[in-house]
């Protein structure tokens, strides 16, 4: 069953703008994760957040948290051509720490 | 470089013919899985590892098998692959529970069954 779900599905921004995806959840977690997946490869880890912290930065990537609202957004700021690519939230809870991942975002960076 | 490789990275077959797809990783991680990608359904997992000779069902085993008799190898056994097995799949894996929760993905393997 999926427990994230990123809102939009697809996001088409020009160069240069920020670029917002938010994740919804269902259930506690112990953490939320952001993943990029270039298209038809390996998915790539960009950043964890912890389910008691609230922001983390990593370069030009910031994540919120919000357990009470259980959702988490993504803001790539200056976004680039080369950020073109889908992102997933994966979300980890109960004791065998298994990932469960939303339906991704598709993020379209236009030169 | 630390890595998950799999192999093959494409396979076209037929339905009912037996298929392995290999994955190995070379960081000495204790954690490995299965998942595969779907459009429309995003990333589900099959078939998890928490360490050597313990595995145990994701969300979608029907049909698949797997081993872990070493540490760094975890194939993914499709003993009578039917077309709606044709999908995107993804070796992945992290250190143990007292490690990061960081998981390190494979390639993947496209396979198509006719």
């Amino acid at each position: 069953s999926q427990q994230g779900e990123e809102d939009p599905q697809a996001l088409s921004i020009q160069e240069g703008e920020n670029a917002t995806m938010n994740c919804s959840y269902k259930t506690s977690i112990n953490n939320l994760q952001w993943y990029r997946q270039n298209s038809g490869r390996g998915l790539v880890h960009l950043i964890l957040i912890r389910s008691n912290e609230r922001e983390k930065h990593s370069g030009r990537l910031r994540v919120t948290l919000d357990t009470s609202k259980k959702s988490s957004s993504l803001l790539i700021t200056a976004s680039r051509a080369a950020d073109t690519a889908s992102y997933f939230c994966a979300t980890i809870r109960g004791s065998n720490y298994k990932l469960t991942f939303g339906k991704g975002t598709l993020l379209t960076v236009n030169p | 470089e630390a890595q998950v490789t799999q192999n093959p990275r494409y396979l076209i077959t037929v339905t009912g013919k037996k298929l392995t797809v290999t994955c190995s990783q070379n960081m000495n991680h204790e954690y490995m899985s299965w998942y595969r990608q779907d459009p429309g359904l995003g990333l589900r997992q099959i078939y998890y590892s928490m360490n050597v000779e313990v595995t145990d069902k994701g969300d979608v085993p029907e049909g698949y098998k797997v081993s872990r008799k070493e540490k760094r190898n975890f194939p993914l056994i499709l003993e009578s692959p039917s077309p709606n097995q044709t999908s995107l799949y993804f070796c992945a894996s992290r250190p143990g529970l007292a490690g990061s929760d960081t998981q390190y993905f494979g390639p993947g393997t496209r396979l198509t069954v006719l």
